[in-house]
């Protein structure tokens, strides 16, 4: 199956500081990538939708000013965190589709973001 | 809102049982989808069974699909103690690409 690497895998960082989480499609194009935010033991919660080129949408409840979601190449989508707080502490999964007619999406192994 | 509900949530097993998990939903969908995912890790895509489909299978998993009950089935037979992860379903609504995924089945296979 096809390739989505996500980096990084883990990341502790200060509140009040933010952190960039990178999703990339290694051997296909993702014409459209998710964000994902699963905390412990609970399933994963759709944050926003990046279409390649276009601005995300963003799942209800979700801040677009504080979960900023850049998707400028058919390779590359990116989570930034902005100001983040301990709440902010979870498992964020990105997952890439190729195509409208493919429906299958392939995920990303997933950052563990520690806010101290 | 999530709209897959897996039940059970949680299900205990030994080794070489067969392990049934479902999925219900409330929306029309395009494809239904199953995961599993081992702790703190991504997520391992197992099967996909479209919406006028309504059984498949792979090696030892096997997917119904029951579009009248709005729910389907993962059946995992002959199960191994390497089964042991959280499986989760995953629909598409209808005629966009909106994904989302219930609340997950764990399940142990005891050795």
């Amino acid at each position: 199956g096809a390739v989505v690497s996500q980096h990084p895998s883990r990341v502790i960082c200060k509140s009040g500081t933010s952190v960039k989480i990178e999703c990339r499609s290694l051997d296909f194009q993702a014409t459209t990538m998710f964000w994902y935010r699963q905390f412990p033991k609970q399933s994963l919660m759709l944050m926003a939708t990046s279409n390649e080129g276009s601005k995300a949408t963003y799942e209800q409840g979700v801040e677009k000013d504080k979960f900023l979601i850049n998707h400028a190449s058919l390779t590359l989508s990116t989570l930034t965190v902005t100001s983040a707080h301990p709440e902010d502490s979870s498992f964020y999964i990105c997952s890439a589709r190729g195509g409208p007619g493919n429906t299958e999406a392939f995920f990303g192994q997933g950052t563990r973001l520690t806010v101290v | 809102s999530q709209q897959g509900e897996e039940d059970p949530q949680a299900l205990s097993i030994q080794e070489g049982e067969n392990a049934t998990m479902n999925c219900s939903y409330k929306t029309s969908i395009n494809n239904l989808q199953w995961y599993r995912q081992n702790s703190g890790r991504g997520l391992v895509h197992l099967i996909l069974i479209r919406s006028n489909e309504r059984e498949k299978h792979s090696g030892r998993l096997r997917v119904t699909l029951d579009t009248s009950k709005k729910s389907s089935s993962l059946l995992i037979t002959a199960s191994r103690a390497a089964d042991t992860a959280s499986y989760f379903c995953q629909i598409r609504e209808g005629s966009n690409y909106k994904l989302t995924f219930g609340k997950g089945t764990l399940l142990t296979v005891n050795p």
